[in-house]
């Protein structure tokens, strides 16, 4: 079965702290694909990245970076030098070709940066 | 540039009460379209995905329906609605052209009371 887990619901930091979201999934197949999407108070989803399974490369873009480990199935997110525009509720997912493209979303979790 | 359009932003109903929701993509032709319902401290739900026109496909049993009655239109309706309905409801879009990413809409939200 294909699943995503974050188990961080809410985080909570102090502006200027580092802070690693966690993404686990699972999934049979050996193509597949994982984003990264940020939820601003406004509601929409906003695309962060997008990583395949092929790729295990570390990206790093200005803040923000994110490792991909096959061995352990996990895609993790780590802000550094939080910043108040952070907050929001970030969202890990898991692609999967089953017709169309559908994305398996964790529970996402709610990062609250703080003054 | 592509752009996705959803409306209303947001709309509160009766119980009982039918429901239109609209979804409009510009900038690009033939796209994969989705709806997903996230309710209140939850994750997303697919609840349908469309790969063209008068294509639907359901994922989750439930009151409500879509459909795609122009390519780069998708319509999310229920003859009635029910309490349970209440969320956010975002439209999403891709192109079908192998694993691509998907983009969301604005979102609509529903409170059924």
């Amino acid at each position: 079965a294909q699943k995503v887990t974050q188990a961080q619901t809410e985080i909570s930091v102090v502006e200027k702290e580092d802070v690693t979201l966690d993404c686990v999934y699972e999934t049979r197949d050996t193509t597949y694909y994982l984003f990264w999407y940020k939820q601003p108070p406004s509601g929409e989803l906003v695309f962060l990245i997008r990583r395949n399974s092929f790729d295990e490369q570390n990206e790093i873009s200005g803040r923000y970076s994110w490792n991909f480990q096959k061995s352990t199935s996990s895609f993790n997110f780590t802000i550094t030098a939080s910043q108040v525009v952070d907050s929001a509720v970030y969202f890990c997912a898991l692609h999967i070709i089953q017709g169309a493209q559908k994305l398996v979303f964790g529970q996402g979790t709610r990062l609250t940066i703080n003054p | 540039s592509q752009t996705i359009h959803q409306w209303p932003a947001t709309l509160v109903q009766p119980v009982g009460s039918p429901l239109s929701l609209e979804c409009t993509v510009e900038g690009t032709s033939n796209p994969n379209l989705y709806w997903y319902r996230q309710a209140a401290g939850r994750g997303l739900q697919l609840l349908f995905y469309s790969v063209g026109i008068g294509q639907i496909s359901s994922e989750v049993p439930q009151n409500l329906s879509a459909s795609r009655p122009q390519d780069r239109q998708f319509i999310l309706s229920s003859k009635k609605l029910l309490l349970s309905d209440s969320g956010f409801y975002l439209c999403a879009w891709d192109l079908q052209r192998g694993t691509d990413t998907q983009y969301f809409g604005p979102g609509t939200r529903l409170t059924v009371l």
